[in-house]
Formats: structure tokens, C-alpha cells, sequence
């Protein structure tokens, strides 16, 4: 059963517009959960991070929401560039000790000039 | 070089062959991973290293054998694969164990014929 979930496989967006690539999780004793790119041919990129005890997170162009009560974070990219046009993964680990990372399955963003 | 490397970058190989998987990290960073990316499957962790110690096995068929000989190198021997193990395989390193952002290879996609 997958813990870490993204149900859109894809979204198309216009250049200038914002993106809003969502995930839900199952298990709540997630707390800290990463966003990674990845384009064709290479390993994922780390994006940015949110702890469970904030509920927004900034960087430049890229902000993580966080809804603890509703299992919920979603990724805001504005203004949405072609050169963002990758898979964007979900992850989190699970608590204090956690190593293991849990990815959900990606979204494919497509942004159109 | 910089960052993770894996090599090969692509690699065909038989059911009865034998093969390895090298993994390079010049971050200077004490845990490395081993993922498997299947087509339409999230991540999956494989196997986690910290300070050439194995912590963590995600009941891994045994044809694939993890070698840490330190903390820069991570191998994947492979052995009497099946067409199912055909996947991109992914190397990620870590500054630390437990809760930390962690740096991934371009990854090796493999076919098993």
C-alpha cells in the first residue's frame, strides 16, 4: 500500500502561470517531507524541504504547504519557467531515527512557452 | 568529478551473467543507498549504508549483493538477474543517517534479457 501519493502522473502548465503539484500521505507519523526533480537521464535533485512543525516553506520561486490535518502538501511554483518541465517527486521520512525516505510515484510537469 | 556518479550509465546483460554496479561519492558524506526505479513504481529502497556498516536490507533478493568497501564507494553485484529486475537503478549518498536530504547518481538503467 503506498504511504506517499501523487495522483496527477502529469500537468501541463503555460509559462508564467502557477504550477501545483500535489501529495497526499497516509501514515501520519510522516514529519519531514522533500520535493525532488528530476529530469531525463539524471538522478533526482533535491528541490526543498518541510518539517511537520511548520506549515510553509519558501525558496525563490518554489514554496511547500503543508496541511498536517488533512495528510496534505502541495508544491507552488511561480512563475512556472520551461526549464522547471521534469518530474517532480514527493518523499518523507517518518519520525525521529527514520532513514528510510518514501517517494511517491512523480508528477510530470510540462510547462508551455 | 563532482557529486554522485554511477557507471556504467547503461548496461544489457543475460539471466546468467554476472555484472556490477559502481557507485562514487565526492561529497564526503558517511551514508549511501541503493534504489530501484521501476517503471510506474515509486522509488524503492534497497539497501542503506552508514560508515560502510549495512543498516537496513528491504528484503532484497540475494542475486543482488551490496559491497561498501568505504565511504566514497558503493557497489551492486549482480548475478542470475531476471527480465523483472530490468530497471533504472539509482545511487544516493547523505551527509548523515537520519533525516537528511540525500544526493542522488544519474542512475544506471539496466536490461535483463
Amino acid at each position: 500500500d503506498q504511504q506517499v501519493k501523487q495522483n496527477s502522473p502529469s500537468l501541463s502548465v503555460q509559462e508564467g502561470r502557477i504550477s501545483i503539484l500535489n501529495c497526499d500521505y497516509t501514515n501520519s507519523m510522516f514529519d519531514y517531507f522533500l520535493w525532488y526533480k528530476k529530469y531525463p537521464a539524471e538522478g533526482p535533485t533535491f528541490l526543498i524541504s518541510i518539517s511537520s512543525i511548520k506549515d510553509k516553506n519558501e525558496d525563490g520561486r518554489f514554496t511547500v504547504f503543508l496541511n498536517k490535518s488533512a495528510k496534505h502538501l502541495s508544491l507552488h511554483i511561480v512563475p512556472s519557467q520551461p526549464g522547471d518541465s521534469a518530474v517532480y517527486f514527493c518523499a518523507g521520512y517518518t519520525g525521529a531515527g527514520s532513514y528510510q525516505l518514501t517517494f511517491g510515484k512523480g508528477t510530470k510537469l510540462s510547462v508551455i512557452p | 568529478e563532482t557529486g554522485v556518479t554511477q557507471t556504467p550509465r547503461h548496461l544489457v546483460m543475460g539471466m546468467t551473467n554476472k555484472k556490477s554496479l559502481k557507485c562514487e561519492q565526492h561529497l564526503g558524506h558517511n551514508a549511501m543507498y541503493w534504489y530501484k526505479q521501476s517503471a510506474k513504481k515509486p522509488l524503492e529502497l534497497m539497501f542503506v549504508y552508514s560508515l560502510e556498516e549495512r543498516v537496513e536490507n528491504n528484503s532484497v533478493p540475494s542475486r543482488f549483493s551490496p559491497e561498501c568497501p568505504n565511504s566514497s564507494h558503493l557497489f551492486l553485484h549482480l548475478h542470475t538477474l531476471q527480465p523483472e529486475d530490468s530497471a533504472l537503478y539509482l545511487c544516493a549518498s547523505s551527509p548523515g543517517l537520519y533525516y537528511n536530504e540525500q544526493f542522488f547518481g544519474p542512475g544506471t538503467r539496466l536490461t535483463v534479457l
